[in-house]
């Protein structure tokens, strides 16, 4: 079946570090992968997006780059702020009968300290 | 800017109560979604809807049931609470071609049963 495993958090970082957080997937077809992330007391905000295999999305410093290879999305960033301080959702994405049906892996949490 | 809106961030209910948990969104969107999120299993998916009147049941819809009465509207019932229910709900929309579009989400409601 479809799913996707990513790296259990917290993640505790001190601010100015790099961040890699990971993403593998298991699909039929060919889906799109998405990271979204939540802000404490907010919803699911999209971050970045890759629609085919060797395609980099970013967005706000981070990254993540589709490798059909590995099955693997990872995200990176080359210097985390406080304010990345959120959970961080990798997804991936299938059109099938006529709608696109989001899988989501089960969060890890980033926290940056000063 | 697409908006998803949520009736309520924060609502508290007793055992065996009906609870309404209603959604709009302001984009014309065909698609909509309701996920629960807990900690350590992500976002599951409950039930969608891929035009009023429709509705397909997700990965988790026991105790649940919805409605899609207006394009912009999707409501999620629980018919009688209870205090496994207890959660964040999340509500997205999406247009209905092609996975490589995101979801949108609103800000969630977080419920508790007591």
């Amino acid at each position: 079946g479809n799913s996707v495993t990513q790296m259990e958090g917290p993640v505790t970082l001190s601010e100015e570090a790099f961040l890699t957080i990971n993403c593998t997937y298991t699909a039929t077809g060919y889906p799109s992968l998405f990271w979204y992330v939540q802000y404490p007391g907010e919803g699911l905000q999209l971050l970045l997006k890759a629609t085919k295999a060797d395609d980099k999305g970013s967005n706000k410093g981070f990254e993540a780059t589709y490798r059909k290879e590995t099955t693997s999305f990872h995200l990176e960033k080359g210097s985390v702020q406080v304010s990345d301080s959120a959970v961080y959702f990798c997804a991936l994405s299938l059109f099938s009968g006529g709608y696109n049906k989001l899988i989501f892996g089960a969060g890890t949490r980033l926290a940056v300290h000063p | 800017d697409v908006k998803v809106t949520q009736s309520s961030r924060y609502l508290v209910k007793r055992t065996g109560e009906k609870v309404f948990l209603e959604c709009v969104q302001d984009m014309d969107h065909e698609n909509m979604f309701w996920y629960r999120q807990d900690p350590g299993l992500g976002l599951r998916l409950i039930y969608f809807s891929y035009d009023v009147k429709m509705k397909e049941k997700g990965d988790i819809p026991e105790g649940y049931s919805v409605s899609r009465e207006k394009k912009e509207r999707f409501s999620l019932i629980l018919e009688s609470a209870s205090t496994n229910q207890t959660s964040m709900y999340l509500c997205a929309s999406t247009p209905p071609w092609g996975g490589s579009y995101e979801q949108y989400f609103g800000p969630g409601t977080r419920l508790t049963v007591t």
